[in-house]
């Protein structure tokens, strides 16, 4: 029973260019979740999708970020015209489905650990 | 603003003996609490969670105390090992938000020496 899958593990980007970061979910989890985490720093929500849609996006930067979850195939986290500043680790999470509060337990990725040159 | 506050950057205990980390939190809305375990390159790992209509979760090693109305949680490690070792982070969620988004604190991390 594979884990959240999460690829790649490094990326390295210049200034300006674009980066896309992979996640699958576990195997019958429809909910993906976005932290990313600042070094020295705990992990920051940033968006919320269950299939095809954005349920909340409330900790995504207004500009420059996005991210989808498409009917087949991975949720994308997308960071266009990356800087500095976005060098992190970019963890995603999954739950499976159902209101019970103990389905809130949410799996994670190994992450992909950004370095924007 | 730092909802869930670990104050405690870092933690040395001796293999054998118990560990305690605590945790608090600010926001009143929070009834869902959980315990991270992450080693250095990997992702959190989930370890034990405690629901509000609860004060106490125990599992093997592992229990988490829950004090409402001091709003503060604890994990306690007995005994510890050196395997132990590794940041910890303390995380919370609300129901009426459905659940759905997870406020990290910035993590404890703990050193287990033999």
């Amino acid at each position: 029973n594979a884990g959240v899958m999460q690829n790649p593990r490094h990326l390295v980007r210049r200034r300006g260019q674009e980066a896309r970061l992979r996640c699958s979910p576990m195997k019958g989890h429809s909910h993906v979740y976005w932290y990313r985490q600042l070094p020295e720093e705990g992990l920051k929500f940033m968006v919320y999708l269950q299939k095809e849609n954005i349920i909340d996006e409330s900790g995504m930067p207004k500009e420059r970020f996005s991210a989808e979850f498409p009917k087949e195939g991975p949720s994308i986290l997308r960071i266009q015209q990356v800087v500095r500043g976005d060098s992190a680790a970019y963890f995603c999470a999954s739950r499976r489905d159902g209101l019970r509060s103990s389905y809130n337990e949410q799996f994670f990725g190994p992450g992909t650990r950004l370095t924007v040159l | 603003d730092q909802q869930v506050k670990q104050n405690s950057p870092s933690l040395s205990v001796q293999e054998g003996r118990i560990s305690i980390l605590n945790c608090d939190y600010t926001n009143s809305m929070f009834d869902y609490f959980l315990w991270y375990k992450k080693y250095p390159a990997e992702g959190p790992t989930f370890l034990i969670s405690i629901s509000s209509i609860k004060d106490k979760n125990e599992d093997g090693r592992f229990t988490v105390f829950l004090n409402k109305s001091a709003k503060h949680l604890s994990l306690h490690i007995v005994p510890s090992q050196p395997g132990d070792s590794a940041v910890y982070f303390c995380a919370a969620s609300a129901r009426n938000t459905g659940f759905q988004k997870l406020v990290f604190g910035t993590g404890t991390r703990l050193l287990v020496s033999p």
